[in-house]
């Protein structure tokens, strides 16, 4: 049982690309939440999302900023044209039965 | 306004000392977690409570739901325990946690 793998570890962008966030739940979880964590801030959550909906996205910001949990493959956070204040760290993470686990997140770096 | 506090905000202690982290919170609630994160690292959770007391090892939560209070203990402290130690609050909807601010903990050998 491998946890909730994240990936990439770590990005980089620049001012204007898109960033694409990947997820994958513990086996057995479908539920997945992400987090943001802004530098010397907490964290904040972000959206709630279920395979193929997503039910809480009260987090997100308006614009620029979706997600999605397909049916197969990992949930993925999108971020268009992404601008400096987007540099974070972003977490997701995956209930069950037993719990909820982290994973070990996103470093996001727009330059 | 943060619906959870923390305290202390920063914490250093010598190799041995016994460490004590509060976590108060404002609403009613169906779980308080505490989370552990290294620098530049991932979360890890060490505690779901949702009455009483649990040990894993060193550390010991506890939570008094009357007073809305919760805290950490760290029993022989070792410099590896060096980490942000972050209270977190399930508020019955199971959609969502909201995070302190974390308490950053320093063990110096």
């Amino acid at each position: 049982n491998a946890g909730v793998m994240q990936n990439p570890r770590h990005l980089v962008r620049r001012r204007g690309q898109e960033a694409r966030l990947r997820c994958s739940p513990m086996k057995g979880h479908s539920h997945v939440y992400w987090y943001r964590q802004l530098p010397e801030e907490g964290l904040k959550f972000m959206v709630y999302l279920q395979k193929e909906n997503i039910i809480d996205e009260s987090g997100m910001p308006k614009e620029r900023f979706s997600a999605e949990f397909p049916k197969e493959g990992p949930s993925i956070l999108r971020i268009q044209q992404v601008v400096r204040g987007d540099s974070a760290a972003y977490f997701c993470a995956s209930s069950g039965y037993y719990g909820y686990t982290f994973g070990s997140g996103t470093r996001l770096t727009v330059v | 306004k943060n619906e959870v506090e923390q305290s202390p905000q920063n914490l250093t202690a010598q190799e041995g000392e016994f460490i004590t982290i509060n976590c108060s919170y404002s609403v009613g609630i169906s779980a308080l977690h505490w989370l552990q994160q290294h620098p530049g690292g991932g979360i890890v959770s060490l505690f779901m409570l949702s009455s009483g007391k649990k040990k894993h090892g060193r550390l010991i939560a506890t939570i008094n739901i009357q007073e809305k209070h919760s805290s950490l203990h760290i029993t022989a402290s070792h410099p590896r325990d060096s980490a942000v130690y972050i209270c977190a609050y399930d508020p019955n909807t199971g959609n969502q946690f909201y995070f302190g601010t974390g308490t950053s903990l320093t063990v110096i050998p």
